[in-house]
């Protein structure tokens, strides 16, 4: 059974860092693309990230390009997401989500974890 | 990286068909084959529905229908039913390793 648990969300001030962890299970973590993806409260969902199978491929929304970093420890079978500089703006739930290729482009996301509350505010 | 346009809400009555629209441009929709739709309860994970434009996940009922034309993708739900209405979001892949989701509908059965 394919598992995908987001953590690391919380309460955190204006300008300051937060790390979040999405631990996987159930299928072979280092063939597989995986995203990042958000939604604000009372809002729609939002593309924020997404990292190849072996780290070496990239992209990041517009919204967050230079504050927020991907990356992944497949020898842990887990992946990050290192927000910086965060502003009221990224108030969200974050969900991550598996892609069903080693690539980007062609992933489709077939699983998702339930998500883990980012709250910006002083 | 411009929001996908799809309408606030939609409507039909049990049994009956629903046809949401997702409106991109030649830079995403209409130029990848990379479209999926997602079905989302709210505080629930999403769930993937319609992925490659047609295609549809195991164990999705095929109620679920997906097509694409020029630079609008749509999903189609037959036979409607009390538990498809929720939130459905369109996502296509925008190119240089990037994605956009549509601005999503909420579906209602009358």
């Amino acid at each position: 059974e394919v598992q995908v648990v987001e953590s690391g969300g919380g309460l955190v001030q204006p300008g300051r860092s937060l790390r979040l962890s999405c631990a996987v299970a159930g299928f072979i973590f280092d063939e597989c693309a995986m995203h990042w993806v958000r939604q604000a409260p009372g809002k729609g969902l939002e593309w924020v990230s997404s990292i190849n199978y072996n780290g070496g491929s990239i992209g990041y929304a517009d919204s967050v390009k230079g504050r927020f970093s991907i990356s992944r420890d497949n020898a842990k079978n887990s992946l990050y997401l290192e927000m910086n500089s965060l502003t009221a703006e990224d108030t969200a739930f974050y969900y991550c989500a598996k892609g069903h290729t080693p690539s980007i482009w062609s992933s489709y996301f077939d699983y998702w974890g339930q998500g883990t509350l980012v709250t910006v505010s002083s | 990286q411009s929001a996908l346009t799809q309408p606030p809400s939609a409507s039909g009555s049990p049994g009956q068909s629903v046809t949401i629209s997702c409106t991109g441009t030649s830079s995403d929709v209409g130029n990848y084959n990379y479209v999926s739709w997602f079905q989302h309860h709210p505080g629930k994970a999403p769930k993937l529905i319609i992925y490659e434009v047609t295609k549809r996940p195991s164990g999705v009922p095929d109620r679920f229908s997906g097509s694409k034309s020029g630079n609008t993708a749509s999903l189609t739900v037959s036979g409607l039913q009390a538990e498809d209405e929720t939130d459905y979001y369109c996502l296509s892949y925008a190119g240089s390793n990037t994605y956009v989701f549509g601005t999503g509908t909420k579906v209602t059965v009358l």
